[in-house]
């Protein structure tokens, strides 16, 4: 079955240290990897994707995330926090297998705090 | 770029309404665009993909002739809640897919039936 994990509901830290929220898949075929993140009571941002190529990917805002194929990971880092990074984010994958129908995790709620 | 917008971003209605839900690609056109529902707390639940021109494809549980959609163009697709209940409060987010692979999605709706 096709699957997309984010092992943590919360994620705390300090502003100004650097952040992680991690992502793991299990899709059939060559997967495309969102994160996209969520502000109270909005729609979805796109910050970045892997389709192909190198495996660190940089996207808005500052954040970035590297594709493991071994481990089938996609985590979303930042060097250095900002609180207005504070929000829910979500990591998304899909395959040709699953038609394009992306496959969604739980998300993991950022908090920063000052 | 790459911009959708919702309307109307929230609507109150009493129970036995229909309620029409907008979405548009300002920016792009968008020949396949996507229905979500997201209860507090938890990621997407995708309700179904609507593709121009043709008949919507709705997931396993959704009621077809109680979520209407329509994709009349490449940068309209509407929903429609008919005979709304209580049951169907709920945040409902659409997306457009835009370069063949990307989902961007609008600000949400947030549907109270009294």
């Amino acid at each position: 079955a096709q699957s997309v994990a984010q092992p943590e509901d919360q994620v705390n830290v300090a502003e100004g240290n650097p952040l992680t929220v991690k992502c793991t898949y299990s899709v059939s075929g060559n997967p495309y990897l969102f994160w996209y993140v969520q502000y109270p009571n909005r729609g979805l941002q796109f910050l970045l994707k892997y389709i192909t190529g190198d495996n660190l990917v940089k996207g808005s805002y500052g954040f970035e995330a590297e594709f493991n194929k071994s481990q089938t990971s996609f985590h979303l880092k930042k060097p250095s926090a900002l609180v207005s990074d504070s929000a829910l984010y979500f990591c998304a994958v899909f395959s040709r297998d699953s038609n394009y129908q992306l496959i969604w995790g739980a998300g993991t709620k950022l908090i920063i705090k000052p | 770029g790459a911009v959708v917008s919702q309307h109307p971003s929230w609507v109150i209605c009493k129970s036995g309404t229909s309620v029409k839900i907008e979405c548009r690609s300002l920016d792009f056109q968008a020949t396949t665009m996507f229905w979500y529902r997201q209860f507090p707390k938890q990621s997407l639940m995708l309700m179904a993909t609507s593709n121009e021109g043709s008949k919507a494809t709705y997931e396993q549980g959704v009621e077809k002739d109680k979520f209407l959609i329509n994709h009349a163009s490449l940068t309209l697709s509407t929903l429609t809640v008919t005979s709304a209940h209580p049951e169907d409060s709920s945040f409902y987010i659409c997306s457009a897919l835009a370069g063949g692979d990307t989902q961007y999605f609008g600000p949400g709706t947030r549907l109270t039936v009294l």
